[in-house]
Formats: C-alpha cells, sequence, structure tokens
C-alpha cells in the first residue's frame, strides 16, 4: 500500500501569515492527490485535486503543488476561517490513503 | 440541493452487525463512485470503501481493515447507499461518513470527494 505522510501534524500561526503544509507519498502518486479540510464536527470538506486545481468556490489563496513524492498545501495568507485540519489523500490505487493530518492553529 | 445524509449508527457490542444508510438527494447515487471514510475519536480519516457507479456495474473495493467484515451496497429506488458491518471489533468505533467521488472510471475523472454526509457515529462496546 502507499502510504500518505504529513508534516507537521500540527502548527501555530497568526491571521495574515503564510502557512505550507508537506504531504509525502511512500511512492510516486504522479499527481493523483487531493486535499480536504475538516474543521471540529464537520465533515471534511474538498479543497484540491489534482495536486494544484482547486475546487470551485474555494478562495485563491489556497494552492497545492508537487507530483511524483511531494507536495505541499499553501495558504498565503491565513484567515481566520482557515483553522483547521488539513489531509491529503492519494487516488491511484486502492486502498485509498489519507494522510495523518496537519492542525492549523491560533498562535 | 444536492446531499447526503448517513443514518443507522449507535452502540453495538463486539462480534456485533449494524447496516449503515446513506440517502442522496439532488443527484442519482448510481451516476456517482460511492465511498465510505470513517474517523475514530481524535483520529485522522480512513477511508473503509468504495462502490463505483452503475456504469461500471457497481464493483466495490475495501480497505484491508474491513475486508471480510464489510460489504457496501446500494439500493436505486430509494438513491442510497448502505454498510453493512458485521463481526464488529472495538476498533470500528469511529463517525462514519458517505461521500460522494467520480462519474467514470480511472483516477483523471476523480475531482475530490466532493459532496460529504454528516456523519453517523458507531460505537462498538461491551
Amino acid at each position: 500500500d502507499i502510504q500518505m505522510t504529513q508534516s507537521p501534524s500540527s502548527l501555530s500561526a497568526s491571521v495574515g501569515d503564510r502557512v505550507t503544509i508537506t504531504c509525502r507519498a511512500s511512492q510516486g502518486i504522479s499527481t493523483w492527490l487531493a486535499w480536504y479540510q475538516q474543521k471540529p464536527g464537520k465533515a471534511p470538506k474538498s479543497l484540491i485535486y489534482s495536486a494544484s486545481i482547486l475546487k470551485s468556490g474555494v478562495p485563491s489563496r489556497f494552492s497545492g503543488s508537487g507530483s511524483g513524492t511531494d507536495f505541499t498545501l499553501t495558504i498565503s495568507s491565513l484567515q481566520p476561517e482557515d483553522f483547521a485540519t488539513y489531509y491529503c489523500q492519494h487516488y491511484i490505487d486502492y486502498p485509498l490513503i489519507f494522510g495523518g493530518g496537519t492542525k492549523v492553529e491560533f498562535k | 440541493e444536492v446531499q447526503l445524509v448517513e443514518s443507522g449508527g449507535g452502540l453495538v457490542q463486539p462480534g456485533g452487525s449494524l447496516r449503515l444508510s446513506c440517502a442522496a438527494s439532488g443527484f442519482s447515487l448510481s451516476d456517482h463512485y460511492m465511498d465510505w471514510v470513517r474517523q475514530a475519536p481524535g483520529k485522522g480519516l480512513e477511508w473503509v470503501g468504495r462502490m463505483r457507479n452503475k456504469a461500471n456495474s457497481y464493483t466495490t473495493e475495501y480497505a484491508a481493515s474491513v475486508k471480510g467484515r464489510f460489504t457496501i451496497s446500494s439500493d436505486d429506488s430509494k438513491n442510497s447507499l448502505y454498510l453493512q458491518m458485521n463481526s464488529l471489533k472495538t476498533e470500528d468505533t469511529a463517525v462514519y461518513y458517505c461521500a460522494r467521488g467520480q462519474e467514470a472510471l480511472g483516477p483523471a475523472n476523480f475531482y475530490g470527494m466532493d459532496v460529504w454526509g454528516q456523519g453517523t457515529t458507531v460505537t462498538v462496546s461491551s
């Protein structure tokens, strides 16, 4: 199975900060990677697919990049509503695997 | 409005069974791949399984942790998806979500799990 490792597992940031989250696959997955945002007590929300394509309605401060094994999710200027946990997920093959999550907390 | 609503969660003893339902509205389940994803208390997301759409014969895939114990099915007439869970273990305790996936075969046609239900809680305990 392909494993997904996110780092850091948590980070503290302030409104306006630039935030970068890394996701590493245990083997190459081309650009078959999605990112999700989850707030406490809520279902996840789809942000990005194909590593870099923003879902409709997702603010442009979110961006994704990478291919192969190394990927990043960047929030260019953190907003209050962005404090949440973020997950990457590969979909090149089964089983689909999520990363362990990165919790973005208020500094 | 496009929506998924799960139901059927509850408290069950180890070794017991439970069937979760996921009712879709605003779209036809048969057109989409559908996933079950779970989240144990305080933990991350874990993919449970997938049912492909009618065009792909409703075939299924499962995570190793549930294969042989869980079965995904659907009822077109009720526009609903189901997760039959047998031989439940304490480690199956989680919030279970259904989520909508792609409409065609292959990763190039996957645009993220774009619609999620609110989740239903399953607790396996004696």
